[in-house]
């Protein structure tokens, strides 16, 4: 049961243009929710987060917006670079809600973007 | 410098071996979790510990075992009894359960 899905395996994208990477969830208990970046044989790092109590939140060049009726949420780069090209990952854990999803964070299968100069 | 170290990074075993990968933290974290990446299938949790001598299974935990005997330390046996146990295993923590998760460099494991 594949709580969070991430549906685009890959994304290509110009450099300057913008990137839009999309996640959808099932699980109604999760209130808070983050985007990770990996780099190959490296461990991921965060990138930015959202709490349910939010619609859009902003770092950068980096946007991460929250539909929680349509339990969708996704991460705008722009402009994009092409250090941005990585495998993105979304995450979402239950902290407030508690129930079998507290403590545990969800992933999401991956988006590789690949940004070209 | 603060930060995670797992050990090896790179693992040979013959099918049929145990093996133990590590994991060391200094962030003074109380959390630690250990997940698995698979081509396709992102990140999947195996073991979680939210504070010494106490840990839960995630949500692959068959053919896995760990110990929290320091809090410092959150090694992980990959077992004979685990079918498919060749990955990337990266191991993470967080200030408290459910907070923001720091990562390794993960320890690819190949068995033969």
């Amino acid at each position: 049961d594949q709580q969070v899905k991430q549906n685009s395996p890959s994304l290509s994208v110009q450099e300057g243009r913008i990137s839009i990477l999309n996640c959808d969830y099932t699980n109604s208990m999760f209130d808070y929710f983050l985007w990770y970046k990996k780099y190959p044989a490296e461990g991921p790092t965060f990138l930015i987060s959202i709490s349910s109590i939010k619609d859009k939140n902003e770092d950068g060049r980096f946007t991460v917006f929250l539909n929680k009726s349509a339990k969708h949420l996704s991460l705008h780069i722009v402009p994009s670079q092409p250090g941005d090209s990585a495998v993105y990952f979304c995450a979402a854990s239950a902290i407030n809600a508690g129930g079998t999803s507290y403590g545990k964070l969800t992933f999401g299968q991956g988006t590789i973007l690949t940004v070209h100069p | 410098d603060g930060g995670i170290t797992q050990s090896p990074k790179y693992l040979f075993r013959k099918e049929g071996q145990n093996v133990t990968l590590s994991c060391e933290q200094n962030l003074n974290h109380d959390a630690m979790y250990w997940y698995r990446q698979d081509p396709g299938q992102g990140l999947r949790l195996i073991y979680y510990s939210q504070i010494v001598n106490d840990f839960q299974k995630g949500d692959i935990a068959e053919g896995y075992s760990v110990s929290r005997e320091k809090k410092e330390s959150f090694p992980l046996t990959v077992t004979s009894a685990q079918k498919n146990p060749t990955a990337f295993y990266l191991c993470a923590t967080s200030r408290v359960l459910a907070g923001e998760l720091f990562f390794g460099e993960g320890s690819r494991l190949t068995v033969l």
